[in-house]
């Protein structure tokens, strides 16, 4: 069984650009989520995505998107990046949209300079 | 608006102690609350939940207890052991949110002394 796994591990932006976060989900598992972990701070939900619809987004704007893939693996996509939107960008999995324990990858790291 | 609160940064426990880690939420909807642990360079790991119809769940040196009336829950971990130094998270959702939304604390960085 294999977990979730991200890539990049660590990204260097500028302003003004766009980037595309990956993640794969655990085996067996048919719902992503994305988090935002800034520093200091706990993760904030930003969309889920369940059998390839987005289903509940978090308070972010639009220039967050995403996908889902038939295999369920996912991206994050934002464009215009700004300095505030370094973090750290979880992916996590889960088998159903509904309650349940969810599974995070290790996270990629983003530095907009 | 924090709708998830862990009061305390951080906290410091001898080997063998009991660890007392809480948590306070504002949210009425919420009826699902999980604990999650983080080491530095890594993903949240799931660690115990419970759900607002239970006040306690158990699990080996970990117990999570739920307070509805007070909006408080707490994780104990007895003994406490150096390996469970790290970063705990406190997270919520509801059932009628809609989707899997996790609402976290803040998080407290838990350090256990030899």
């Amino acid at each position: 069984e294999t977990g979730v796994t991200q890539s990049p591990t660590h990204l260097i932006k500028t302003r003004g650009q766009q980037v595309t976060l990956r993640c794969s989900s655990q085996s067996g598992h048919n719902t992503v989520s994305w988090y935002q972990q800034a520093l200091g701070q706990g993760p904030q939900f930003i969309f889920q995505y369940y059998r390839e619809e987005e289903n509940g987004r978090g308070n972010f704007p639009p220039r967050f998107s995403g996908l889902q893939f038939p295999n369920y693996s996912s991206e994050l996509n934002v464009n215009a990046l700004e300095l505030d939107d370094s973090a750290l960008y979880l992916c996590a999995s889960s088998f159903g949209p509904g309650q349940g324990n969810a599974f995070f990858g290790q996270g990629t790291r983003l530095t907009v300079v | 608006d924090q709708q998830v609160k862990q009061n305390s940064p951080s906290l410091s426990v001898q080997e063998g102690r009991i660890s007392i880690l809480n948590c306070d939420y504002t949210n009425s909807m919420f009826d699902y609350f999980l604990w999650y642990k983080k080491y530095p360079a890594e993903g949240p790991t799931f660690l115990i939940s419970i759900s607002s119809i239970k006040d306690k769940n158990e699990d080996g040196r970990f117990t999570v207890f739920l307070n509805k009336s007070a909006k408080h829950l707490s994780l104990h971990i007895v003994p406490s052991q150096p390996g469970d130094s790290a970063v705990y998270f406190c997270a919520a959702s509801s059932s009628t949110g809609g989707g899997n939304k996790l609402t976290f604390g803040t998080g407290t960085q838990l350090k256990v002394e030899l």
